[in-house]
């Protein structure tokens, strides 16, 4: 079965700290890969996506990520974190092609907490 | 004005009770689904429906229904709660198609006591 691991449980970071949050994956076949993030007391909005091409793909608020067929990750990055990035970041796989039936599988998330 | 709505946001009852969760989304999507986040952040499907039909049924008890009368609405009934029932349910919407992308409502915290 598909799954999707995140290795940073929490990361604490000052403002202006880089930010790299780690995100695999386990399916062979061809995927689409996601980040959500979720703000205190908001809902799950997409930072960014990767469908096909550019294996580096930007997001909002200055996000980008790195997919790297040969390891299955997909990595988060930003250079110089806010306070104002302080939220829960979810990575998320969807099977593509012929097996896409719309299904996100989720990892279990990374908590960012971003010091003044 | 926002494009997935739950309610109740915040739920609290009694084991053995039934209660419903509704869900509507006004982006004009075709595909709704439920997702079930447990105590350690898991966000695991439930159910899809594609224009009111079943798409994805993830062996979730049959004490779970989802009802969806029109393909803006994805309501979740449950029956006979039991505590390990006590977690955040996300609604979600997307277009049909394969580069679609889902969008989430914010959550309802379901406790049973």
């Amino acid at each position: 079965a598909q799954s999707v691991s995140q290795h940073n449980h929490h990361v604490i970071l000052s403002e202006a700290a880089s930010l790299e949050l780690g995100c695999n994956y386990s399916y062979g076949g061809t995927v689409n890969l996601f980040w959500y993030v979720q703000y205190p007391g908001q809902h799950l909005q997409l930072l960014l996506k990767y469908f096909s091409g550019d294996p580096l793909v930007k997001g909002i608020k200055g996000f980008e990520a790195e997919f790297i067929k040969s390891k299955f990750s997909f990595n988060l990055r930003k250079p110089s974190v806010q306070w104002s990035d302080t939220a829960e970041y979810f990575c998320a796989v969807k099977v593509a092609g012929t097996g896409d039936t719309g299904k996100l599988i989720f990892g279990q998330g990374t908590t960012l907490q971003v010091k003044p | 004005d926002t494009a997935v709505s739950q309610t109740p946001k915040y739920l609290v009852t009694q084991m053995g009770n039934d209660k419903s969760i509704k869900c509507e989304q006004n982006l004009g999507h075709d595909t709704m689904y439920w997702y079930k986040q447990d105590s350690k952040k898991f966000l695991k499907i439930m159910f899809s429906y594609n224009n009111k039909e079943l798409i994805i049924n993830e062996t979730v008890p049959n004490r779970f229904s989802p009802k969806s009368p029109d393909k803006a609405h994805l309501n979740l009934h449950i029956n006979s709660l039991e505590l390990g029932d006590s977690a955040v349910y996300f609604c979600a919407s997307s277009q049909k198609g394969g580069k679609n992308i889902q969008y989430f409502g914010a959550g309802t915290r379901l406790s049973v006591l």
